[in-house]
């Protein structure tokens, strides 16, 4: 199985503040690489696929970047509704595999 | 926009069989794969398997021995059955649709968990 590894396992923001989550592969998987986001009570949602691409409806201050083991998902200016636990997963290969979740919670 | 409900039995004895649905609202059954997802605290987020309209099936392979997927297309609906459950099966179970971009598979829309506890 490739195994992803997110860093930091949690965070603390301020609204306007720059967020950076890393993700790693364990073997190289091109760009095929997912973020969700996910809140409390509710069903996670698709930030970025394809390691960059924003799916229509997802506001242009999540961008994503890399490609073969290392990849990362940047907030630019953090807003409320952004404090949530975020996951990135391989596309590359079944069993499609997620990494353990970064928490961003506010400061 | 597309919804999916996931729905079943909430407290499991260990051995019992783990049972559940998840029903498809609107949009396109057969243009994809359905998936199901589970979240545990010991092992976060754990794909569990999927399987397409026509009946197709790829399953975890640390759980195909004990998982089935199944697809009800008159209903718009497919099912997962967990055999021989324990308490590392208790867990938020997740239905979702697994959708292509051109050569990019994508999780796009999920229902809400359902719960699922194993206890004696």
């Amino acid at each position: 199985d490739i195994q992803m590894t997110q860093s930091p396992s949690s965070l603390s923001a301020s609204v306007g503040d720059r967020v950076t989550i890393t993700c790693r592969a364990s073997q190289t998987i091109s760009t095929y690489l997912n973020w969700y986001q996910e809140k409390p009570g509710k069903a996670p949602q698709v930030l970025i696929f394809a390691a960059s691409s924003l799916p229509s409806g997802v506001p242009p201050r999540f961008t994503g970047s890399g490609s073969g083991t290392e990849f990362t998902l940047t907030i630019s200016s953090v807003q409320p509704d952004d404090f949530a636990t975020y996951y990135c997963q391989q596309s590359y290969r079944i069993p499609w595999t997620f990494g353990q979740g970064t928490k961003v919670e506010i400061k | 926009q597309e919804q999916l409900q996931p729905w079943g039995a909430g407290l499991l004895k260990p051995s019992e069989t783990l049972s559940l649905t998840c029903s498809i609202y609107g949009g396109s059954f057969s243009d994809y794969y359905w998936i199901w997802i589970r979240k545990s605290p010991g092992k976060g987020l754990e794909w569990i398997g999927e399987i397409n309209h026509s009946g197709s099936a790829n399953y975890n392979p640390s759980l195909r021995s004990r998982v089935t997927i199944s697809v009800d297309t008159s209903k718009n609906q497919f099912s997962l059955k967990v055999n021989s459950v324990t308490a590392a099966d208790t867990a938020a179970y997740y239905c979702a649709r697994h959708a292509r971009n051109n050569y990019h598979y994508l999780m796009d829309v999920w229902g809400k968990g359902t719960t699922v506890t194993v206890s004696s």
